[in-house]
């Protein structure tokens, strides 16, 4: 059975670096039918998708977070990975990874979740 | 970025009475390969979205049949035909035509 584990900091400075992994385990991340990816949701409100990697690395970000975002995969450790930089309170959220099965790099998103982790900037 | 709106933004019903949300997109959703990446989610208090429905009317796997969805170009629908006590939650729609992804605000669905 798939499952998708979050991993990282629950606390994090201001103008820091906020990284998370997401350990895949029940199914090899080098599938060729998938992207990994990484969704955010601050407290109380809505879905916000931040970018996606497929197992060759290849990634499409949200341009949103302007730059501040790199997403990386570990095909050995069936693990893919979320940085964020230069983080302030409005990066407070629940950050999720999640499955999208994909055709040509054409996906539904979301059939697959991790829990969540919150994650809050404060000093 | 494709905007997405739901209707309502909440929504009271009975248990066993039908529900429906309703998702505009700012822009056709329709892909130039012919399919509409236009998915449904639903997100249980405390709990990750999971996926109901994708490409308008495909009801992802152990989805019940009492979800169906419905739509084409900029406007589509999820129907609830009976609704059940763990149909409660916040359900989203999301186009993933175009990057950026992106999500409807949620429409609240709770029992009268």
């Amino acid at each position: 059975q798939l499952q998708l584990q979050e991993s990282g900091p629950g606390l994090v400075k201001p103008s820091e670096t906020l990284p998370l992994t997401c350990t895949v385990s029940g199914a090899s991340i080098s599938s060729g039918s998938y992207y990994w990816g990484w969704i955010r949701q601050p407290p109380g409100k809505g879905l916000e998708w931040l970018g996606s990697i497929y197992y060759s690395g290849i990634t499409y970000y949200n341009p949103s977070l302007k730059s501040r975002v790199t997403i990386s995969i570990d095909t050995s450790k069936n693990q893919f990975s979320l940085k964020l930089s230069s983080v302030t309170a409005a990066d407070t959220a629940v950050y999720y990874c999640a499955r999208h099965t994909c055709t040509n790099g054409l996906c539904s998103p979301g059939d697959h979740w991790g829990q969540g982790t919150l994650v809050t900037v404060s000093s | 970025d494709i905007v997405m709106t739901q209707t309502p933004i909440s929504s009271p019903v009975t248990l066993g009475q039908p529900a429906s949300i309703s998702c505009r997109s700012s822009q056709s959703l329709v892909h130039s390969d012919g399919n509409t990446y236009l998915s449904w989610l639903h997100q249980r208090p405390g709990q990750p979205p999971r996926l109901l429905i994708y490409k308008i009317s495909n009801r992802f796997s152990g989805v019940p049949d009492r979800f169906s969805g419905s739509g084409a170009g900029t406007d589509f629908t999820l129907k609830i035909s009976r609704v059940e006590a763990e149909d409660v939650g916040i359900y989203y729609c999301t186009q993933a035509t175009q990057f950026p992804w992106t999500f409807g605000q949620g429409t609240k669905v709770e029992i009268k």
